[in-house]
């Protein structure tokens, strides 16, 4: 399967404790990002990464979250000292820099924050 | 007022039935207009994206996009139980970012 991949799929943590997922993209793709998305909403951009190098984050990235992309393939995303409100589907996507329009999405991680 | 407005529904048709989609922007100089499918649990799927005005037909999905009214719409025709999911619409923004609607939930009724 040559699709967006990410790990784990669910993840359940106690308020607090440090949570980290991956995400590796269609390999041919060097723009991958990062959204989050909960019930009844549609994903929200949290960031994305050219390669290696970070763009953009949104506001909605606090200083609990950083995200990384070490040899511009896979991409981690961590949350420091969880929070109930973390608790969300987090998505991850890829595309080639000239169709940011043509994104295509991982199966998501889920986070569960108790 | 939101880049992207949608319905959240649900939306319940019976099987065979043609299905309409539809969706608001805000801004006219807004190029590009996706319809993502998602199922529940899982990521949203790229079905058709459009640039521009007018139409695009994939099989038996229509992305429509009208830019006088800042209005998209997705219809689709002979509709399947498997079409049942959470429909997105998006819109690329002036930062190049995809916006995405709240996504409408649709029930194909066998």
């Amino acid at each position: 399967d040559t699709g967006v991949s990410q790990d784990p799929r669910h993840k359940i943590t106690k308020r607090g404790q440090n949570v980290t997922f991956r995400c590796d993209p269609i390999s041919e793709h060097n723009r991958l990002y990062w959204y989050r998305q909960t019930l009844g909403q549609g994903p929200e951009f949290l960031t994305y990464f050219q390669n290696e190098a970070q763009l953009e984050k949104s506001r909605l990235l606090s200083d609990r979250f950083s995200a990384e992309r070490p040899k511009g393939s896979f991409s981690t995303l961590e949350i420091q000292r969880t929070e109930q409100g973390d608790s969300a589907m987090y998505l991850c996507a890829s595309s080639v820099p000239a169709a940011s329009y043509e994104q295509y999405f991982g199966p998501g991680t889920r986070l569960t924050v108790t | 007022q939101k880049e992207v407005e949608q319905d959240p529904g649900p939306l319940s048709v019976p099987e065979g039935a043609i299905v309409s989609l539809n969706c608001t922007y805000s801004n006219s100089a807004f190029q590009y207009f996706m319809w993502y499918r998602q199922y529940s649990r899982k990521g949203p799927e790229l079905l058709m994206y459009t640039y521009s005005s007018g139409n695009k037909e994939d099989g038996r999905f229509t992305a429509q996009v009208d830019k006088s009214s800042k209005y998209i719409s997705l219809f689709i025709r002979d509709s399947q139980p498997s079409d049942s999911a959470t429909y997105l619409c998006a819109i690329v923004n002036r930062d190049d970012k995809i916006i995405f609607g709240k996504g409408t939930r649709l029930h194909i009724l066998p």
